[in-house]
């Protein structure tokens, strides 16, 4: 089945504490991104990748870093965890960029830091 | 699942009737546009896609008239059923650009009443 998986899909830790959430998808897309979602903003670009090794910053990269090492994974990971940073994780992927085809989003991580 | 529909848009339909949701666009440049679908709990699904060279796309139940003059989208879905009870969201792109990004609306949310 083609799926975007992310790990884990809820997770509360103190601040300060690295954490790493995970997001792998099985259909060889090459675009992979991910956002945050917050009550009265919808959903905002964090980072993104167009292919492996290439990562590029979205609209709020502050507090966040990405690897892409593998075409399948795109782990996103807060160094230092901050309350605001508190919110509904999505990781999405799509064949190419998504101005050209449909993309895939995962079931959602919940963080809470505090 | 979780709540995203706080401090959003609302519209409420009965079964049966058609709903128009509406979604102003930010950049003039953008000329990709997609609909998507957030069931509670759930990541976003894809439902409708439509380019900027075209003013209206018709999928299975669902119609996107995009108006480029005044910058609006909207998506109209016919028969509304109860499993149309969900948050729908435009997102906006520039396909041929070098800015790789997708940038969302805030959302409405879509209450079906049977």
């Amino acid at each position: 089945e083609a799926q975007v998986t992310q790990n884990p899909r809820y997770l509360i830790t103190v601040t300060g504490k690295k954490l790493t959430v995970t997001c792998s998808q099985n259909m060889n897309h090459e675009y992979m991104s991910w956002y945050r979602q917050d009550p009265g903003l919808g959903l905002r670009q964090i980072y993104y990748s167009m292919n492996v090794e290439v990562t590029d910053k979205g609209d709020v990269p502050e507090g966040y870093k990405v690897s892409r090492k593998e075409k399948r994974n795109f782990p996103l990971i807060l160094e230092s965890p901050s309350p605001n940073q508190t919110s509904l994780y999505f990781c999405a992927s799509s064949f190419t960029f998504p101005g050209n085809t449909e993309a895939f989003f995962g079931q959602g991580t919940r963080l809470t830091v505090v | 699942g979780e709540s995203v529909g706080l401090h959003l848009p609302t519209l409420s339909v009965q079964e049966g009737d058609n709903s128009i949701i509406n979604c102003a666009y930010s950049n003039s440049a953008s000329d990709y546009f997609i609909w998507y679908k957030q069931e509670s709990g759930k990541g976003p699904q894809f439902i409708i896609d439509i380019r900027s060279n075209m003013d209206k796309r018709q999928g299975q139940r669902v119609t996107v008239l995009l108006n480029k003059t005044v910058k609006h989208l909207s998506l109209q879905i016919a028969a509304t059923q109860p499993g149309d009870s969900a948050v729908y969201f435009c997102a906006e792109t520039i396909s041929g650009g070098s800015n790789y990004k997708l940038t969302f609306g805030k959302g409405t949310l879509l209450t079906v009443n049977p």
